[in-house]
């Protein structure tokens, strides 16, 4: 599966939009790309997963340029319950074991 | 609706010692995996078993073992425990356990000390 890279932590302020690059230069014709988010003493919990172009939820929108090498998670609007490590993940189709890097530490300010 | 659930929440081990960690699914969901979190970092896959069926291994050693049950609950044992084994455990279960990707739903996780 492609390696992902993502900042290691990002800092924000209540009510501004968090925009989370993650690159996958290596992604398959195959793979997916999903999104977790964890608290802190609890298990990862899906966000939003696509395939190419935008990708929109009640929670987030998920960016995917053509070339699928990389793409953006964004948070609209972040409160301080968005405080959280958020996890780029590529997955393989017909797969569902997740491969988790380090995440991005998102703190959100008052 | 109940989530993932997981026993104990927390445990303190010493090392050589064996643990047996215990997972419950949602309703229906017939997969079961386990991933173990260390401090700092994202959570590594162990085991994934469905229908009873081991159908994916980490690379992890063979202290590890698993097993899922008729009801779809699941068992992670560790033997021999060493001061690395400690970390979050986690379960989650999925509907299928491979055709297509499936949404994990992940379990509060057991907090595992080993002194």
């Amino acid at each position: 599966l492609a390696k992902t890279t993502q900042p290691i932590s990002m800092d924000s302020y209540e009510g501004q939009e968090v925009n989370i690059t993650c690159s996958h230069n290596n992604i398959a014709t195959n793979d997916y790309i999903t999104w977790y988010q964890q608290f802190p003493s609890q298990g990862p919990r899906f966000i939003i997963q696509g395939y190419k172009t935008k990708v929109t939820n009640e929670v987030a929108s998920l960016f995917i340029p053509a070339d699928r090498k990389s793409s953006t998670l964004s948070l609209p609007r972040v409160s301080l319950s968005d405080t959280a490590v958020y996890y780029c993940l590529v997955v393989r189709q017909g797969y569902s074991t997740l491969t988790f890097g380090k995440g991005t530490m998102l703190l959100v300010s008052p | 609706d109940a989530g993932v659930t997981q026993s104990p929440t927390h445990l303190i081990k010493t090392r050589g010692q064996h643990v047996t960690l215990r997972c419950s699914p949602i309703s229906g969901h017939k997969s079961v995996s386990w991933y173990q979190q260390v401090l700092g970092q994202g959570p590594q896959f162990i085991f994934q078993y469905y229908e009873k069926e081991e159908r994916g291994r980490g690379n992890f050693p063979d202290r590890f073992s698993a097993r899922q049950f008729p009801n779809y609950s699941s068992e992670l044992n560790v033997n021999a425990l060493l001061l690395g084994d400690s970390a979050l455990y986690l379960c989650a279960s999925s509907v299928q356990g491979g055709e297509g990707y499936n949404e994990q739903f992940f379990g509060p996780g057991t907090r595992l000390t080993v002194l």
